[in-house]
């Protein structure tokens, strides 16, 4: 059975700092890129930031540059999100999702954790 | 950054109906397009990709058609389960941008 399980989320005030973590189970971590992808209350989809499986290629939304930094660790089969500087705009649900390369180019997000919620408020 | 719009924003059916919802990228994103689906609390799941592939598992009344700009997803015959927000997302440039969402509800 598929499992990938945030953890980490909670009430930090702005300025404050938080690490998120994804462990996945029952699928092929290592190999796969990994992304994070968030939705703020009543809103939709925004993606944050990827980590290829080589690590080799990191990317991250303009909103949250600078602040946060994605890592891996494949050993653990775990990905992770530390984020610095927090703001009220970052409060949202954290969803942790293996990026999926089809040889057609195309990428998709096959494999999703339930999220873990950030509240960013003073 | 490209720009993904969905239309309509919302929409109300019956179960049977034949639902369609229509996404538009602001540059074209050839065939990089995926469709997913979001219940209330729950994580989103991947319905379709490169525009008309049926991810595994996914029941047939779901397809996807378009490339270039322009796409649509559709349901055949509209189930109780598929009561839903559906979001269409670019994957040919980062950063991968999600549409707004298209709410879909009971009549």
């Amino acid at each position: 059975e598929v499992q990938v399980v945030e953890s980490g989320g909670g009430l930090v005030k702005p300025g404050g700092s938080l690490r998120l973590s994804c462990v996945a189970s029952g699928l092929t971590f290592s190999g796969y890129s990994m992304s994070w992808v968030r939705q703020a209350p009543g809103k939709g989809l925004e993606w944050v930031s990827s980590i290829s499986s080589s690590t080799s290629y990191i990317y991250y939304a303009d909103s949250v540059k600078g602040r946060f930094t994605i890592s891996r660790d494949d050993a653990k089969n775990s990905l992770y999100l530390q984020m610095n500087s927090l703001r009220a705009e970052d409060t949202a649900v954290y969803y942790c999702a293996r990026l999926r390369l089809h040889t057609s180019g195309s990428q998709d997000f096959d494999y999703w954790g339930q999220g873990t919620l950030v509240t960013v408020s003073s | 950054d490209i720009q993904m719009t969905q239309s309509p924003s919302s929409l109300s059916a019956s179960v049977g109906d034949r639902v369609t919802i229509t996404c538009r990228a602001s540059q074209t994103i050839s065939s990089y397009l995926n469709w997913y689906h979001q219940k209330p609390g729950k994580a989103p799941k991947l319905l379709i990709y490169g525009a008309s592939t049926l991810q595994s598992g996914v029941p047939s009344r779901f397809s996807g058609s378009g490339s270039g700009t322009d796409f649509t997803l559709t349901i055949s015959s509209l189930q109780p389960e598929d009561f839903a927000t559906y979001y269409c997302q670019q994957s040919y440039s980062s950063p991968f941008t999600f549409g707004p969402g298209t709410k879909v509800d009971i009549k």
